[in-house]
């Protein structure tokens, strides 16, 4: 079946500092693929998403490219900020969006 | 525009017990997935409902049930509660278009504690 697998964390980082969160997949075909984030006490929200191979994701300053020969979609942002601190979920839906399969959840923590 | 809605946002609960959790879906959305995430792990497919049936259903135990109103409003009922059902409880909502849903914006969730 559908599968996730993201680096674990916790990531800390430096504010500034360049962040990247790995995440592969395994699919049938070739799903759209999906970034969420979870601010503490919160629910999800879709940070980007991508719907076919090499296409690039981007929102918020951050970008994930859509790469179907290495089955991989990492998050990846330039500089991040205090306020980027939250758990990133990878993920994927099948079925025609009717389940979305996520991975276990990084968790970034940018001090100042 | 209200999101996504969820009641209660904390509920503690005997084991054994029963307990019922409400959803109000997105403006203008009519289906209603429903997900369980366990402390530091990702959310895990429960079922999702359209047009009051349940389509899809993930590896969850019978004790798991739901329901959809004709508003599109959803219940998610887990009877003979265990301390393993612990979780926060996510509602998310889409729009199904020719036999296919759009991007689920999810609730804040409610947190059931089983003790």
């Amino acid at each position: 079946g559908d599968s996730v697998t993201q680096m674990e964390g916790p990531v800390t980082l430096s504010e500034e500092a360049f962040l990247t969160i790995n995440c592969t997949y395994t699919a049938t075909g070739y799903p759209s693929l999906f970034w969420y984030v979870q601010y503490p006490g919160e629910g999800l929200q879709l940070l980007l998403k991508a719907t076919k191979a090499d296409d690039k994701g981007s929102n918020k300053g951050f970008e994930a490219t859509y790469r179907k020969e290495t089955t991989s979609f990492h998050l990846e942002k330039g500089s991040v900020q205090v306020s980027d601190s939250a758990v990133y979920f990878c993920a994927l839906p099948s079925g025609g969006y009717q389940k979305v399969t996520f991975g276990t959840g990084t968790k970034l923590q940018v001090i100042p | 525009d209200a999101g996504v809605t969820q009641s209660p946002t904390h509920l503690i609960k005997t084991r054994g017990q029963q307990v019922t959790l409400r959803c109000s879906p997105k403006s203008g959305h009519d289906t209603v997935s429903w997900y369980q995430q366990a402390l530091g792990q990702g959310p895990q497919f429960i079922f999702q409902y359209y047009e009051e049936e349940e389509r899809q259903r993930g590896n969850f135990p019978d004790r798991f049930s739901g329901h959809q109103f004709p508003n599109y409003s959803s219940e998610l009922n887990v009877n003979a509660l265990l301390l393993g059902d612990s979780a926060l409880y996510l509602c998310a909502s889409s729009i199904t278009q020719g036999g296919v849903s759009t991007e689920a914006f999810f609730g804040q969730g409610t947190r059931l504690t089983v003790v």
